[in-house]
């Protein structure tokens, strides 16, 4: 099994300020990798997929970046909509998340 | 449009069996794999099990292989998760995505059901 492991755990941000969560796997996904945003009470939302593709609908302030073990999310002006736990996933082999980053509206 | 509708909440005994459905629509139903996900009160996710909706081949994650169950209804479009031998920290919400491309078995999911709150308690 591929762990995932995602830092911070919760990351205080300004409205306007630029948000950096990070991803590592426990070893290379290569660029298989999505991230998705959960608000609460709602279904995870794919946001980026192949490490650096935007969704469809998605917004230009998410970005995604990485390769092999580490990767980024950046959100570079947060809204306080964006009020979310966000998870990354692999897919290179049977699918793992990580615990998550919950990003809260300082 | 793509959507994916699930059953409504279940309460279980300890012991009991659990089957929830997900009901596609707006795509051809033979063509997208169907994984199933889990989500406990405050954690994160945990991959399930996957279907081809086509062939009706599975795979399961090792941890609760043995007790779960992945299959189809191709007529009404709909995939069902049947979970045996229930226990406490089997409680979570219950999650069906779809893959976001056609005949692919492992990629990001595109589309998720609304999730279905499974509770087991005596």
């Amino acid at each position: 099994e591929i762990v995932m492991t995602q830092s911070p755990a919760t990351l205080s941000v300004s409205p306007g300020d630029r948000a950096t969560l990070s991803c590592r796997a426990s070893q290379s996904v290569t660029s298989d990798l999505a991230w998705y945003q959960q608000k609460p009470g709602q279904s995870p939302r794919l946001l980026i997929y192949d490490a650096s593709t935007r969704a469809t609908g998605i917004p230009a302030r998410f970005s995604g970046s990485g390769f092999g073990t580490e990767f980024t999310l950046t959100i570079s002006s947060l809204q306080s909509e964006d009020l979310a736990v966000y998870y990354c996933q692999q897919y290179d082999v049977w699918p793992t998340f990580g615990e998550g980053t919950k990003v809260e509206i300082k | 449009q793509v959507q994916l509708v699930q059953s409504g909440a279940e309460v279980k005994k300890p012991g009991a069996s659990v089957k929830v459905s997900c009901k596609a629509s707006g795509y051809t139903f033979t063509t997208y794999y169907i994984h199933w996900l889990r989500q406990a009160p405050g954690q994160g996710l945990e991959w399930v099990g996957v279907i081809n909706p086509g062939l009706g081949s599975t795979s399961y994650a090792p941890s609760i292989e043995g007790r779960v169950s992945l299959t189809r209804d191709t007529s009404t479009t709909t995939v069902y998760m049947e979970l045996s031998g229930l226990r406490s920290d089997d409680t979570a919400i219950y999650f069906c995505a779809r893959v976001a491309a056609p005949g692919s078995a492992l990629l990001q999911y595109d589309h998720w059901g609304q999730g279905t709150l499974v509770i087991v308690s005596s």
